[in-house]
């Protein structure tokens, strides 16, 4: 069993302010890392799928970080808005299987 | 991508009962995944579904447990048998886009057990 971990387990944001989260892996065996966003009642949702060290993604206000050596990633929002209310989940990779973390569940308040 | 429709979305059961949970794909898909995540845990595989084949289960999941069909490319079932209070849990089924290397997800069954 790999050990994903995600701190914090969960953030309040007030609406229009960035905040940022952290997700930790192994760092040995890595294939690729990936990010999810699950509202509630929906399907989780890929974000980011990150393979090289010193990965930068974006996506609109968005983005992550990946540093495989040191085995950590940080997803950042920017100018968050009520509808990034979600859970942040990342994923590690080792060959075919992912491994999650428990997820950063973020509430934006107006 | 792929879109995947999941059912039922949502039940209430009875200890010692079963539920079938359905899983339908767009598209037609090698391998088909099946997550578990109980309260406040990560989303745990329980099985990979091969068509034509026997579903190879993670260690802790059995088969008589969370017996699993496969009986074509787009679609699976997963069968929670004999469920008790500690099978309460969101169930998922996934695929994977090997170009991409990116998963979709269905949008879960939401079980209670009481």
């Amino acid at each position: 069993i790999l050990n994903v971990e995600q701190s914090p387990q969960s953030l309040h944001v007030q609406e229009g302010d960035s905040t940022n989260f952290t997700c930790s892996f192994p760092s040995s065996n890595f294939y690729a890392l990936h990010w999810y966003r699950w509202e509630t009642a929906k399907s989780p949702e890929a974000l980011f799928v990150m393979t090289l060290n010193g990965d930068e993604k974006k996506k609109g206000r968005i983005s992550a970080t990946l540093n495989t050596k040191e085995g950590y990633s940080y997803l950042y929002i920017k100018g968050s808005q009520p509808e990034d209310s979600a859970t942040y989940l990342c994923a590690f990779m080792d060959d075919y299987k992912l491994s999650f973390g428990a997820g950063t569940t973020v509430t934006v308040r107006a | 991508s792929a879109v995947i429709s999941q059912k039922p979305s949502r039940d209430i059961c009875q200890r010692g009962t079963s539920l079938t949970i359905q899983c339908q794909v767009d598209s037609q898909v090698t391998m088909m995944f099946w997550y578990r995540q109980q309260p406040g845990q990560s989303l745990t595989l329980i099985a990979t579904a091969n068509q034509g084949s026997e579903a190879t289960y993670e260690s802790g999941f059995v088969i008589d447990k969370f017996p699993i069909s496969r009986p074509n490319l787009t679609f699976s079932t997963l069968t929670v048998s004999n469920m008790s209070p500690e099978d309460s849990s969101i169930y998922l089924c996934s695929v994977r886009d090997r170009t991409k290397n990116i998963q979709y997800f269905g949008a879960g069954t939401r079980l209670s057990v009481l």
